[in-house]
């Protein structure tokens, strides 16, 4: 299947600041969803997007569904320590369809 | 949220060896479910899609006799990984989709180690 574009690879930051990703394809997904995984472990649903131009939070996580269908990005607000880890978009065309996923945004947040 | 689990969760086995992985959800049924492959530090990868009552459909490249899947039931799809070699060393995850097909769960993942 087709890997989506996710920016940037990596980021190092402090406590405390805001961070931004995104994730880009070349073709359209009904559903957008961010995920972000644990060394060792399997991936944490974060947030779902269900509608081109949804904006939707999950406490200090924000995402959008671009209007276009192609797109999305994912805020974190006042990053905390435990906030580290990888975070994934991926690209759902249909219900009941496997996932595309992007390549992965690590993230490292120091006290 | 549904519960999805793997066992193991870590293997070592030899070269030409077989392992099996299984994938359960808990506390919902699941007609499909994902075989996903995930090599360090690199993204997830669809390797096959498994019905329930039927025969999986594996992505391009992966190949079906050498990655058997059986989805006898609507908890369980076991992954069985044939004549294992050194490359086929992986994180393996599966999810489970939910019955109305919107949400998919996935598993903490199996590490496979073959010597």
């Amino acid at each position: 299947g087709q890997q989506l574009n996710q920016s940037p690879q990596s980021m190092f930051i402090q406590e405390g600041e805001d961070v931004s990703m995104n994730c880009t394809s070349s073709s359209i997904f009904n559903t957008w969803l961010w995920y972000k995984q644990d060394p060792g472990e399997g991936p944490v649903l974060l947030i779902a997007l269900y509608k081109a131009g949804e904006l939707t939070s999950n406490g200090r996580l924000t995402a959008q569904f671009g209007i276009t269908r192609k797109d999305s990005f994912l805020n974190i607000s006042a990053s905390i320590p435990s906030d580290v880890g990888i975070y994934f978009c991926a690209g759902q065309r249909n219900s009941g369809y496997a996932l595309n996923f992007g390549k992965g945004t690590s993230l490292l947040v120091t006290p | 949220g549904a519960v999805v689990s793997q066992h193991p969760s870590r293997v070592i086995c030899k070269s030409g060896t077989s392992v099996k992985i299984e994938c359960r959800s808990l506390d919902f049924q699941a007609t499909t479910m994902f075989w996903y492959r995930q090599f360090p530090k690199k993204s997830l990868m669809l390797m096959a899609t498994s019905n329930e009552g039927s025969k999986a459909t594996y992505e391009q490249g992966v190949e079906k006799d050498k990655f058997l899947i059986n989805h006898a039931s609507l908890t369980l799809s076991t992954l069985t990984v044939t004549s294992a070699h050194p490359e086929d060393s992986s994180f393996y995850i599966c999810s489970a989709l939910t019955s109305g097909g919107e949400t998919q769960y996935f598993g903490p993942g199996t590490r496979l180690l073959v010597l």
